[in-house]
């Protein structure tokens, strides 16, 4: 089956600092990828959506220079969370839809992040 | 706009019980399709099943059927003879086929299956 994988898993980092989170489709070329941002016993929220080659499209209420996306290629994009704070703290969890196949979004493993 | 509702936040039951997720759903549009995932304690989601909206057919796959009802656009989770690794979050999704396509999730029932 398709597979996703992220990086890191879990990431602690001081306040003030930025982060990147990878996201890969493994095995299929991804038209599409999602972030999602989920607080803990909460469901989860669509921060933006990417186009390979294109910019991404924020949802409403989501800084665009706070949550950098670039969608370089067909199997990675990256979350850049700039300037980071506590508040940022949060499970991170990307998606990928396949080309040619775009009925099913297939999610990576997450990312916990933990700013001090 | 699109919403998806699962009224039940938490369920706890003894295991070998059958324990019904419930999830309603609204939209507008006439082509769509519904998902459930499982999130276990690790985090990561579990695809289980992709319902299109033109399909009513209900599905059985081992201890999981799926009960499509669009007259009271319902689609509803069963799980029969539970144990104890079903235990995690289950979130019912809805996405429309065309236009926007975003996978709109309902809040989730935690699943606690007792030993």
């Amino acid at each position: 089956g398709a597979v996703v994988s992220q990086h890191p898993s879990r990431v602690i980092c001081k306040s003030g600092t930025s982060v990147k989170i990878e996201c890969r489709s493994l095995d299929f070329q991804a038209t599409t990828m999602f972030w999602y941002r989920q607080f803990p016993k909460k469901s989860l929220m669509l921060m933006a959506t990417s186009n390979e080659g294109s910019k991404a499209t924020y949802e409403q209420g989501v800084e665009k220079d706070k949550f950098l996306i670039n969608h370089a290629s067909l199997t990675l994009s990256t979350l850049t969370v700039t300037s980071a704070h506590p508040e940022d703290s949060s499970f991170y969890i990307c998606s990928a839809r396949e080309r040619g196949r775009e009925e099913t979004q297939y999610f990576g493993p997450g990312t916990r992040l933990l700013v001090l | 706009a699109q919403k998806v509702t699962q009224a039940q936040t938490e369920i706890s039951v003894v295991e070998k019980e059958d324990v019904t997720l419930d999830c309603v759903y609204e939209t507008r549009d006439t082509t769509y399709y519904l998902f459930w995932y499982k999130q276990p304690p690790s985090g990561e989601l579990v695809f289980l099943i992709r319902r299109n909206s033109f399909d009513e057919q209900n599905e059985i796959s081992g201890r999981y059927s799926w009960n499509f009802q669009k007259s009271t656009s319902s689609f509803n989770f069963t799980i029969t003879a539970s144990q104890v690794v079903d235990s995690a979050v289950y979130f019912c999704a809805l996405r429309d086929r065309f236009g926007a396509q975003k996978l709109v999730f309902g809040q989730g029932t935690r699943l606690t299956i007792n030993p």
